[in-house]
């Protein structure tokens, strides 16, 4: 069955600093990827996407992710966070016709 | 406004009840989904359809019922065959030819 592994549970980070967080799935053919936000008290919402092309997208708010297929992976970085990106965020990879499989999910704090 | 509303936001039963989850879309997706989220667990797909009058078991649908009369609507019953029915419970929707999913602001349920 395909997975997909959030390593990173909790992230503590000072306002102003890098971030990246990881995800790895486990599937060789070809997927589309979704890296999704979930705010304190607010909907799940769409980050970013990759479905071809470039490797490397950008979303909203100053975040990216690059898809690196020979890794498996499809990690999220912004290059300096703020306090209102504190969230929860959830990589997901569709291998199939409309299922998604969503990692654990990777709680972010980012004190001011 | 287009969107996904889910009501009620909390949702408090006794062991033993059955209890029925609504989500309306008006967004003219023909695929919705159910998904559960616990703590440390992500989001994983209870059921999901595709088109009116026919869904499909996800990963964890022991325990729980659906139907899908019309294309705006697909509530979720939680019946008393469920053995840890305390969660939170995402809608979402799609288009067909679009594998990006549209989540409602859920429903909190919890057992008593």
């Amino acid at each position: 069955a395909q997975s997909v592994s959030q390593h990173n549970h909790h992230v503590i980070l000072s306002e102003a600093a890098s971030l990246e967080l990881g995800c790895n799935y486990s599937y060789g053919g070809t997927v589309n990827l979704f890296w999704y936000v979930q705010y304190p008290g607010q909907h799940l919402q769409l980050l970013l996407k990759y479905f071809s092309g470039d490797p490397l997208v950008k979303g909203i708010k100053g975040f990216e992710a690059e898809f690196i297929k020979s890794k498996f992976s499809f990690n999220l970085r912004k290059p300096s966070v703020q306090w209102s990106d504190t969230a929860e965020y959830f990589c997901a990879v569709n291998t199939g016709f409309q299922k998604l499989v969503f990692g654990t999910g990777t709680r972010l704090l980012v004190s001011p | 406004d287009g969107g996904i509303t889910q009501s009620p936001k909390y949702l408090f039963r006794k062991e033993g009840q059955n209890v029925t989850l609504s989500c309306e879309q008006n967004l003219n997706h023909d695929a919705m989904y159910w998904y559960r989220q616990d703590p440390g667990q992500g989001l994983r797909l209870i059921y999901y359809s595709q088109i009116v009058n026919d869904f499909q078991k996800g990963d964890i649908a022991e325990g729980y019922s659906v139907s899908r009369e019309k294309k705006e609507s697909f509530p979720l019953t939680v019946t008393s065959a469920q053995k840890n029915p305390t969660a939170f419970y995402l809608c979402a929707s799609s288009r067909l030819s679009s594998n990006e999913q549209f989540f409602g602001p859920g429903t909190r349920l919890t057992v008593l």
